[in-house]
């Protein structure tokens, strides 16, 4: 079974810093691009970022872009996102997402997690 | 940024009635060289996390009902379904992933009247 579990989120104070985690399983990891997004309560969804299989590119939202930085490591099926510099806005519920195809960078997400909640409040 | 823009905010629809979501995004997410529509459907239930329902615009996710189509090209696209069941309701999102920042809808309530 395809599967992706998060893991890290945590309540943490503005200015603060964060690593959330998502192991993957039932599928070639390192074949897949896999995405962050993430949905503050009771709105919609925000992309935030991306990563290739290979590791090699990543891109970012605005929002996110010099704070936040996503990784991978592939010999562990697991998909990191170092998150620094906390904001009250970055209060969220966040999911790691797998890309549906392999040959291309941008695909839409397939399997998500169930997602871990950062809360950024003094 | 690509914006994209979902209309109704949130509609009602009587079981076994047509449900129809619009979504428009700010410049084409049809990539010329494969003729593809990077643009995605999803539902997502209370307390539950987002469900991949149609990809490349019109293209249905294994395991989804047939109920659900998904069409359009450029610009503008639809979400259908086409007989409401009870299970239906929830947000849906469409979603593209033409070009980074990667961009949602603001996306639509679907509730039983």
């Amino acid at each position: 079974e395809v599967q992706l579990v998060e893991s890290g989120g945590v309540v943490v104070q503005p200015g603060g810093s964060l690593r959330l985690s998502c192991t993957a399983s039932g599928f070639t990891f390192d074949d897949y691009t896999m995405h962050w997004v993430r949905q503050a309560p009771g709105k919609g969804l925000e992309w935030v970022s991306l990563i290739s299989g290979d590791g090699g590119s990543a891109f970012y939202a605005d929002s996110v872009r010099g704070r936040f930085t996503i990784s991978r490591d592939n010999s562990k099926n697991s998909l990191y996102l170092q998150m620094n510099s906390l904001r009250t806005e970055d209060t969220a519920l966040y999911y790691c997402a797998k890309a549906i195809g392999i040959t291309l960078l941008y695909y839409a997400m397939d399997v998500w997690g169930q997602g871990t909640t950062v809360t950024v409040s003094s | 940024d690509i914006v994209m823009t979902q209309s109704p905010d949130s509609l009602a629809v009587s079981l076994g009635e047509r449900a129809t979501i619009n979504c428009k995004s700010s410049q084409s997410v049809l990539y010329s060289s494969n003729n593809r529509n990077y643009l995605a459907w999803y539902q997502q239930k209370p307390r539950q996390p987002p469900k991949l329902l149609i990809y490349w615009a019109s293209t249905r996710e294994s395991g989804v009902p047939d109920r659900f189509s998904g069409s359009g090209s450029g610009t503008d696209f639809t979400l259908t379904i086409s007989s409401l069941q009870a299970e239906d309701v929830a947000v849906y999102y469409c979603h593209q992933y033409y070009s980074t920042p990667l961009t949602f809808g603001g996306g639509t309530k679907v509730e039983i009247k």
